[in-house]
């Protein structure tokens, strides 16, 4: 098992590009999730997701949008890219379609935008 | 948004000396209570998901207690080696189990 995937590790944007950032797990978990770390922050939740076709909005969603078009995948794309939004995004998956189980991360995207 | 709280914010202990450090939740409408290790430059890893009042959970010399009625567990660390340097998280589901909050963090500087 890969586990919890993401691409790519680092990327340099300008302000108002977009992008999307990949994740994808191989354990068939229902629960997929993503945070963004910011110092001082902690981890906040952005968008997540409890099955394939079903997303919803965390505590800070504005500028991001997500998909579940499969099981396995859970992109995250940032519409117009802005200097707020250069932080650490790490992708989260769990068994359960509730946050019960432990959550498994990605190894992280290190994002900046200037 | 759930207040979840850690202290302290940082903790700088001296190789064999033991440690503890404490997350506090909201006391009503417990469901569980999740402790990760994130060490730097990589993700956050689970050490334990716990969900009963008083329960008790252990991984090598790191163990976990929780209190649902006053809402705090306490992460307790034997031993302290220069590899438990680490930030310790907690996390909090809300009330419909589809969301966590996570604590600012317990950094934790193991000195050799």
């Amino acid at each position: 098992n890969a586990g919890v995937t993401q691409t790519p590790k680092f990327q340099v944007l300008k302000t108002g590009q977009s992008m999307t950032l990949q994740c994808a797990q191989d354990m068939n978990h229902e629960y997929m999730s993503w945070y963004r770390q910011d110092p001082g922050m902690g981890l906040r939740l952005i968008h997540y997701s409890v099955g394939a076709g079903i997303t919803d909005q965390g505590e800070v969603p504005n500028g991001y949008n997500v998909s579940r078009s499969t099981t396995e995948d859970f992109p995250l794309r940032l519409l117009s890219a802005a200097p707020s939004q250069t932080s650490v995004y790490f992708c989260a998956s769990s068994l359960a379609t509730r946050v019960h189980y432990e959550q498994y991360f990605g190894p992280g995207t290190r994002l900046t935008v200037t | 948004i759930l207040n979840v709280e850690q202290s302290p914010q940082s903790l700088h202990v001296q190789e064999g000396d033991s440690t503890n450090f404490t997350c506090s939740f909201p006391s009503s409408n417990f469901y569980a209570l999740h402790w990760y290790r994130w060490e730097t430059a990589k993700s956050p890893e689970a050490l334990f998901v716990m969900t009963l009042n008083g329960d008790e959970k252990k991984k090598g010399r790191i163990s976990a207690t929780l209190n649902t009625k006053e809402g705090y567990s306490y992460l307790y660390i034997k031993g302290s080696q220069p590899e438990d340097s680490a930030t310790y998280l907690c996390a909090f589901p809300n009330n419909a189990g589809n969301m966590l909050t996570f604590g600012g963090g317990t950094r934790l500087m193991v000195k050799p």
